[in-house]
């Protein structure tokens, strides 16, 4: 089976930084993704890592540890428009037009 | 615009009475795939299909039907919709699941009465 963690509800302030972690146990690996959901809204693709390590995208990074079973979201210069509920994704390497997602990290920013 | 188009955005129903949800991506991707979404279990797949005339079952394929008859339609069916169906539902796809995010359509709410 599959399982993915993340905390439940963040909250952090305007123009700070802010990380996310997921943790998971999947029979298989092939890679890794986060994805933004705005309340009522579809989820959008933020990053995807399938090798260890830190990809950078402007004020998003995402780091993956395919030992530890550990990536993290990391925010910086938080903007009140990055209120939402943050997504990782994990895809086994067997069922490989599966994503099994995690139930999200819902992240408040205050001024 | 490349987008995934779903119809409609909300639906309200009555138990037993069919009911199609339809999908059309016009980027010409191959791979499409129906999620679920409900409070405090995020997003469960349904069924999936990796091109024309070939779908499979997700995790939670109960109660649903798929077809893909061309490339950019992937419409999900309920034949007698239930109460646990009540759900937000979202249709996605991909040029394919190596290394793509998928595109994710804007969501239908389905409340079965």
């Amino acid at each position: 089976g599959q399982n993915i963690d993340q905390p439940t509800e963040m909250t952090a302030t305007e123009g700070a930084i802010v990380q996310i972690n997921c943790t998971y146990q999947t029979s298989g690996f092939n890679g890794l993704f986060w994805y933004q959901q705005h309340a009522g809204e579809a989820p959008t693709f933020l990053s995807y890592n399938v090798l260890d390590g830190l990809e950078e995208k402007g004020r998003f990074s995402s780091f993956l540890s395919r030992s530890k079973g550990y990536s993290y979201l990391l925010l910086k210069e938080l903007q009140m428009k990055d209120s939402a509920s943050y997504l990782c994704a994990v895809r086994p390497r067997e069922r490989a037009n599966n994503l099994f997602f995690g139930t999200g990290t819902r992240l408040t920013v205050i001024p | 615009e490349a987008q995934v188009t779903q119809n409609p955005r909300y639906l309200i129903t009555v138990t037993g009475k069919k009911l199609t949800v339809t999908c059309s991506q016009n980027m010409n991707h191959e791979y499409m795939s129906w999620y679920r979404q409900d409070p405090g279990l995020g997003l469960r797949q349904i069924y999936y299909s990796m091109n024309v005339e070939v779908t499979d079952k997700g995790d939670v394929p109960e109660g649903y039907k798929v077809s893909r008859k061309e490339k950019r339609n992937f419409p999900l069916i309920l034949e007698s919709p239930s109460p646990n169906q009540t759900s937000l539902y979202f249709c996605a796809s991909s040029l394919s699941t190596y290394g793509y995010g998928y595109t994710f359509g804007s969501g239908t709410r389905l409340t079965v009465v």
